[in-house]
C-alpha cells in the first residue's frame, strides 16, 4: 500500500462547476499537507499549504484536512478552463526539521468549456 | 526573482551512454532534491541535499545513479548506462530551510528535464 492514495482521475467538468479532488494517507505523523498543481510539461507549483487539521481558504480554493480520517481535500468553485491541470496532493513533517514529502500520484482535471 | 531552472529541457540518449542533468536552485535556498516522475506516476524521490550534511540517497533506484552539489548551490545528476526505462521527467526543486513551518519553507521545483533513452 502506498503512503499516499490518490485517484488519478481524469477528471472532467463543465465550466462552472465545483470540483472535489481527495487524499487518503496512512502515515499519522504527517503534520503538513499541500497541493501542488502541475501544468502540462511545467513542473508543480504550490496552491495551498495547510498545518494540522481544518479548512484553508484561498479565492477559489478551498483546502480541507482531517487528520482523525487520514483524509484530505481540495475543492475549487467555480471552475475555470485554466484550471485544467494535474493536482498532486503532499505531505510531510515526519521526522522533525525535515522539508522532505510524500507526493500522490496526482489527478488529472479538465475543465471543459 | 528567478526560479529553480534546469537544463537541458529535453534530452534524448541512446541506451547505454551516460547523461548529466543540471539544477540551478533559488539563490539561498539551502535545500535541493531530486524527483523523477514517470507518465502516470507521481513524483518518486531520488536524492535530497541539505546545507552541509550528508545526502539523502535512499531514492536513487540503481547505483548508476549519482548526485552532485557543488559549493552549496548547483546540482548535477547523473545517469551512467541509461536504459529505457530511465524515461522520465526529472524535476528539482529546492528549499529554504529545514522544516515545514511556513509555506514558504516548503518546495520551489523546476520546469524539469525530459529525458528520453531509445
Amino acid at each position: 500500500q502506498k503512503e499516499v492514495e490518490q485517484d488519478p482521475g481524469p477528471l472532467s467538468v463543465p465550466e462552472g462547476a465545483i470540483v472535489s479532488l481527495n487524499c487518503t494517507y496512512s502515515n499519522s505523523a504527517f503534520q503538513y499537507f499541500m497541493w501542488y498543481r502541475q501544468y502540462s510539461r511545467k513542473g508543480p507549483e504550490l496552491l495551498m499549504y495547510t498545518y494540522s487539521s481544518g479548512n484553508k481558504e484561498d479565492g477559489r480554493f478551498t483546502a480541507q484536512v482531517d487528520k482523525s480520517s487520514k483524509y484530505i481535500s481540495l475543492f475549487i468553485r467555480d471552475s475555470q478552463p485554466s484550471d485544467s491541470a494535474t493536482y498532486l496532493c503532499a505531505m510531510g513533517g515526519v521526522g522533525g526539521a525535515t522539508n522532505k514529502l510524500i507526493f500522490g500520484t496526482g489527478t488529472l482535471l479538465a475543465v471543459q468549456p | 526573482g528567478a526560479g529553480v531552472s534546469q537544463s537541458p529541457s529535453n534530452k534524448v540518449t541512446e541506451k547505454g551512454k551516460d547523461v548529466e542533468l543540471r539544477c540551478d536552485p533559488i539563490s539561498g535556498h539551502t535545500a535541493l532534491y531530486w524527483y523523477r516522475q514517470s507518465l502516470g506516476q507521481g513524483l518518486e524521490f531520488l536524492i535530497y541535499f541539505q546545507g552541509n550534511s550528508a545526502p539523502d540517497k535512499s531514492g536513487l533506484p540503481s547505483d548508476r545513479f549519482s548526485a552532485e552539489r557543488t559549493g552549496g548551490s548547483v546540482s548535477t545528476l547523473t545517469i551512467q548506462r541509461t536504459q529505457q526505462e530511465d524515461s522520465a521527467v526529472y524535476l528539482c526543486a529546492s528549499s529554504s530551510r529545514p522544516g515545514l513551518a511556513a509555506s514558504t519553507d516548503t518546495q520551489y521545483f523546476g520546469p524539469g528535464t525530459r529525458l528520453t533513452v531509445l
